[in-house]
């Protein structure tokens, strides 16, 4: 199994132009999320979706989108990138249950200029 | 809504020493999930160890234990016999309990270093 692959695995934009951060598990998990991780903020949860067919915001979703495509797959989308969100993005997936816990991606390192 | 706090940005051990990664946190909720996780220079997040509030034993996972003090919102990890491999960034991590879709909520982590 290969777990949880992102791509790329770096980025460089510029202000204004868009991309989408490709996610996918094969560990036939239910819910994805995407978090963001800032130097000295620890990891925050942009969306994230229980289930296929639904996703729902998560503290810093301002400037996201998110589209969960099918139970594997679950894609993050910057419409019109700012210099804000120049950080590293996981994405993680774990099966709906008591406590399970989170599988993360290698992440993606993305630079907005 | 929950919140984590590891007080230690930066932390130095000796190899083959033993040290203690401290983690507070808040909520309201009595059935929840403590974790740690390790963030080596790869960037990779690996899940060191877990432990459910029901339980009152602490975890233990080979060198790693964590001391969870309910009472206190206290869950510190220890890491005994250092090595070399342990120097990374650690988190702490809440998750409420229930069999729904929840977030983690992290720590801002504590930089581990270890000294040869």
């Amino acid at each position: 199994n290969a777990g949880v692959t992102q791509t790329p695995k770096f980025q460089v934009l510029k202000t204004g132009q868009s991309m989408t951060l490709q996610c996918a598990q094969d560990m036939n998990h239910n819910s994805m999320y995407w978090y963001r991780q800032d130097p000295g903020m620890g990891l925050r949860l942009i969306y994230y979706s229980a289930s296929e067919g639904t996703t729902d915001k998560g503290e810093v979703p301002n400037g996201y989108n998110v589209s969960r495509l099918n139970k594997r797959e679950f894609s993050l989308r910057l419409e019109s990138a700012a210099p804000s969100q120049t950080s590293v993005y996981f994405c993680a997936s774990c099966l709906l249950g008591q406590g399970y816990e989170q599988y993360f991606g290698p992440g993606t390192r993305l630079t907005v200029t | 809504a929950q919140t984590v706090t590891q007080s230690q940005p930066e932390m130095s051990v000796q190899e083959a020493e033993t040290v203690t990664l401290s983690c507070t946190y808040d909520t309201s909720e009595s059935d929840y999930y403590l974790f740690w996780y390790k963030q080596p220079p790869s960037r990779q997040m690996i899940l060191v160890i877990r432990q459910e509030a029901y339980k009152q034993q602490n975890a233990t996972e080979n060198r790693f234990s964590v001391n969870f003090q309910k009472a206190a919102k206290s869950f510190s990890l220890k890491i005994s016999d250092s090595q070399l491999g342990d120097a990374a960034m650690y988190f702490c991590a809440y998750r409420r309990g229930g069999a729904g879709s929840y977030q983690l909520t992290f720590g801002k982590g504590t930089k581990l270093s270890v000294i040869p």
